[in-house]
C-alpha cells in the first residue's frame, strides 16, 4: 500500500477555508484516495473518496492533481466542531480493504 | 442499531489476565476489521473477515491474539495474558462487500474499546 505523508498538525480560526494536503507519491493505478476523520474518544469516520480530479460532498472537497501524487482535503469554513484528526490513507479498495492509517493531522480550530 | 457497537466501552485488567472484547457490526455488512489504536498514534490493522473466507490474520501482533466470527455477525477478539503493551483501544469496522458506489470500501467504525493493562 502506498505510504501518505502529511502534516502532524494544523492550526485554523472559525469560518476559514482549511486545505490539508497529503503526499503519496508511489500511488498505484489501482488505488483510490479516501480522507477519514477521528474526534476523541470515537472511531474515525468516512469524509470523501476520489480516484482523480476533484469530488465534493456536503462535508468537504478533495482535489487530486492529474500525476495523483498529492491530494488536498478541502474543509469550507471551519467550525469549533471541525477539531479533529484527519487521515489520508491511499489503497485498492478491492480485496480485503484494509486500512493503512498514518499518524494524520490533527486539526484545531480556534475560536 | 443503526451502527456498530462494542463491549466493553472500558476494561482495566491486570497483566496476565484473559480478556475479550466484542464486536456487533451493522447488519447486512460481511466484512468486519479489527484495529488498535494506542495512544497518539493512527490505527494499526489486526484482522479481517469476510463471509465464510478464511480471515486474514496478517495483523495480529503475536499468538496471544485471537478473534472469532459467526457467520456475519458478532465478532469476539481475545487478548490472552495480557501485557501492559496490550493497552490501546480497540476498534471494529463494517462494511459492504463489493458494490461500484463512489464510497467503496467505506469503513463503519464502533466506539472502540479502551483497554488498559495494570
Amino acid at each position: 500500500l502506498a505510504k501518505t505523508t502529511q502534516p502532524i498538525s494544523m492550526d485554523s480560526y472559525e469560518g476559514q477555508e482549511v486545505n490539508i494536503t497529503c503526499s503519496h507519491n508511489n500511488i498505484a493505478t489501482n488505488d483510490y484516495i479516501t480522507w477519514y476523520q477521528q474526534f476523541p474518544s470515537q472511531g474515525p469516520r468516512f469524509i470523501i473518496q476520489g480516484y482523480k480530479t476533484k469530488v465534493t460532498n456536503e462535508v468537504a472537497s478533495l482535489f487530486i492533481p492529474a500525476d495523483r501524487k498529492s491530494s488536498t482535503l478541502s474543509l469550507p469554513r471551519v467550525s469549533l466542531s471541525d477539531t479533529a484528526v484527519y487521515y489520508c490513507l491511499v489503497g485498492d479498495i478491492g480485496g480485503t480493504g484494509k486500512l493503512i492509517f498514518g499518524q494524520g493531522t490533527t486539526l484545531q480550530v480556534k475560536p | 442499531g443503526a451502527g456498530v457497537s462494542q463491549s466493553p466501552s472500558n476494561k482495566v485488567t491486570e497483566k496476565g489476565k484473559d480478556v475479550e472484547l466484542r464486536c456487533d457490526p451493522i447488519s447486512g455488512h460481511t466484512a468486519l476489521y479489527w484495529y488498535r489504536q494506542r495512544l497518539g498514534q493512527g490505527l494499526e490493522f489486526l484482522i479481517y473477515f469476510q463471509g465464510n473466507s478464511a480471515p486474514d490474520k496478517s495483523g495480529l501482533p503475536s499468538d496471544r491474539f485471537s478473534a472469532e466470527r459467526t457467520g456475519e455477525s458478532v465478532s469476539t477478539l481475545t487478548i490472552q495474558r495480557t501485557q501492559q503493551e496490550d493497552s490501546a483501544v480497540y476498534l471494529c469496522a463494517s462494511r459492504v462487500f463489493g458494490g461500484g458506489s463512489v464510497s467503496y470500501n467505506e469503513q463503519f467504525f464502533g466506539p472502540g474499546t479502551r483497554l488498559t493493562v495494570l
